[in-house]
């Protein structure tokens, strides 16, 4: 089954410098990748997705994920941090070998955003 | 913009209690989706549903669960004798056939005490 890993359950940024979550999956099939926001005491949204077409995927908020197949990564970016970034985001990678596609969800990693 | 709605957003009982969590995934989805959530843990698959049926169930989908799709619009996720352990967020999702995006509800907490 596909997975991912997350690198770093908490990642603090200065308001303005650069997002980077990392996220590494591992997958024997080309993988649906996925990134997911949640804010406090909220559900889940969908900030970006990877099914095979573009490698560098645009998403919400500025967000942007590139998919590197050599290196098995994902990792999210975003040039310049804002206070409202703060929150849980979740890597998740469609498990082909589901025929429901459930989603296989990393550990997360919390964004804090310092003034 | 059409959205998955979650009944109710919490829900306390006690252990041994059955409960049901209801959904309402988006109208034109086919797929459906269960996940839970664990107090800052991860969120993990529970079951997926299609056309009727369960299409995939992960292990801790266990026979105190089961899910159900009553009429055209609701899909429920019953818990017959809920555990100290079941106390969880309990997320609904939906996808179209062909999008393997999955939309989600704003979930469910469940408190067992």
């Amino acid at each position: 089954a596909q997975s991912v890993t997350q690198l770093g359950s908490h990642v603090s940024v200065s308001e303005g410098a650069l997002v980077l979550l990392r996220c590494n999956y591992s997958s024997s099939v080309p993988p649906y990748l996925f990134w997911y926001v949640q804010y406090p005491n909220q559900g889940l949204q969908l900030l970006l997705k990877y099914t095979s077409a573009a490698t560098l995927v645009k998403g919400i908020n500025g967000f942007e994920a590139e998919f590197k197949k050599s290196e098995t990564s994902f990792h999210l970016t975003k040039p310049s941090a804002h206070m409202s970034d703060a929150a849980e985001y979740f890597c998740a990678v469609s498990d082909k070998s589901n025929s429901g596609y459930a989603l296989n969800f990393g550990k997360g990693t919390s964004l804090l955003v310092t003034p | 913009e059409p959205e998955v709605t979650q009944t109710p957003s919490h829900q306390v009982t006690q252990m041994g209690q059955e409960v049901i969590l209801r959904c309402v995934p988006i109208s034109n989805h086919l797929y459906f989706y269960w996940y839970r959530q664990i107090l800052g843990q991860k969120v993990e698959f529970l079951v997926s549903f299609y056309n009727n049926e369960i299409s995939e169930k992960s292990e801790i989908f266990d026979d105190q669960f089961s899910v159900e799709r009553p009429d055209g619009s609701n899909f429920t996720l019953k818990i017959r004798s809920t555990k100290l352990e079941d106390s969880a967020m309990y997320f609904c999702a939906s996808r179209v056939t062909g999008d393997y995006e999955q939309y989600f509800g704003p979930g469910t907490r469940l408190t067992v005490t």
